[in-house]
């Protein structure tokens, strides 16, 4: 599992309130990802960063605010939830992969959280 | 647009049979790609990998083929068993600026019938 926890695990919460989600990682990795998953739809990333303090949008960060003060952790913030919003939530680290030629970046996920948002 | 997909959304198996798993790509610049599988309520779970300059990589009960002229890859799970029922998803890893992008399929489901 790459050493890779999210929280909390479950939250149902009402339209308009602000939500922050955790991702905490104990192995270092320079890259983080947060991603949603939802029926019809591959994982869709919504930000990611690059190192403390560094970050990126992804496909579908509107709504999403993300921030990173320390490597292990890794916060995503709904300013103001809505239903559309409601969603299973993963982060993932980025580990290389040793392949002959080289290596390749390779992506490994948390257990997930779902939300509800009514 | 460019996309990754699955030819089918579900796949049923007789236990102890073989099972396979398709995967279409239409990004030519993608030079990686990854095996998932998903099982209910949890996390993607890394199953296997290939590089462009392969075409084939065996693994534990698992094979990923890569047939880049037609940009299709499979995942062959030999002795199928109920272990493997879960969602099973193709990624594909590509350079986008100065980071490198994974693209997900939208799964296709297994179940392993007894």
């Amino acid at each position: 599992d790459a050493g890779i926890t999210q929280s909390p695990r479950h939250k149902v919460t009402e339209t308009g309130t602000p939500v922050t989600l955790r991702c905490h990682q104990t192995e270092n990795h320079r890259y983080m990802y947060w991603y949603r998953q939802d029926p019809g739809h591959g994982l869709r990333l919504i930000h990611y960063s690059y190192g403390v303090k560094d970050t990126d949008k992804g496909e579908v960060s509107d709504g999403y605010s993300v921030s990173r003060s320390k490597t292990e952790d890794f916060l995503l913030t709904l300013e103001s939830a809505t239903s559309s919003q409601t969603s299973v939530y993963f982060c993932a680290i980025r580990a290389d992969r040793e392949h002959s030629g080289g290596t390749r970046e390779t992506q490994y996920f948390g257990p997930g959280t779902r939300l509800l948002v009514l | 647009g460019e996309s990754v997909g699955l030819h089918l959304p579900t796949l049923s198996v007789q236990e102890g049979d073989n099972s396979i798993i398709n995967c279409a790509y239409s990004n030519s610049a993608s030079d990686y790609f990854i095996w998932y599988k998903q099982e209910s309520g949890k996390g993607p779970q890394f199953i296997i990998d290939i590089r462009s300059n392969m075409d084939k990589r065996q693994g534990q009960r698992v094979t990923v083929l890569l047939n880049k002229t037609v940009k299709h890859l499979s995942l062959q799970i030999a002795a199928t068993q109920p272990g493997d029922s879960a969602v099973y998803f193709c990624a594909e890893n590509r350079p986008s600026g100065s980071a490198r992008q994974l693209t997900f399929g939208s799964g296709t489901q297994l179940t392993v019938l007894p």
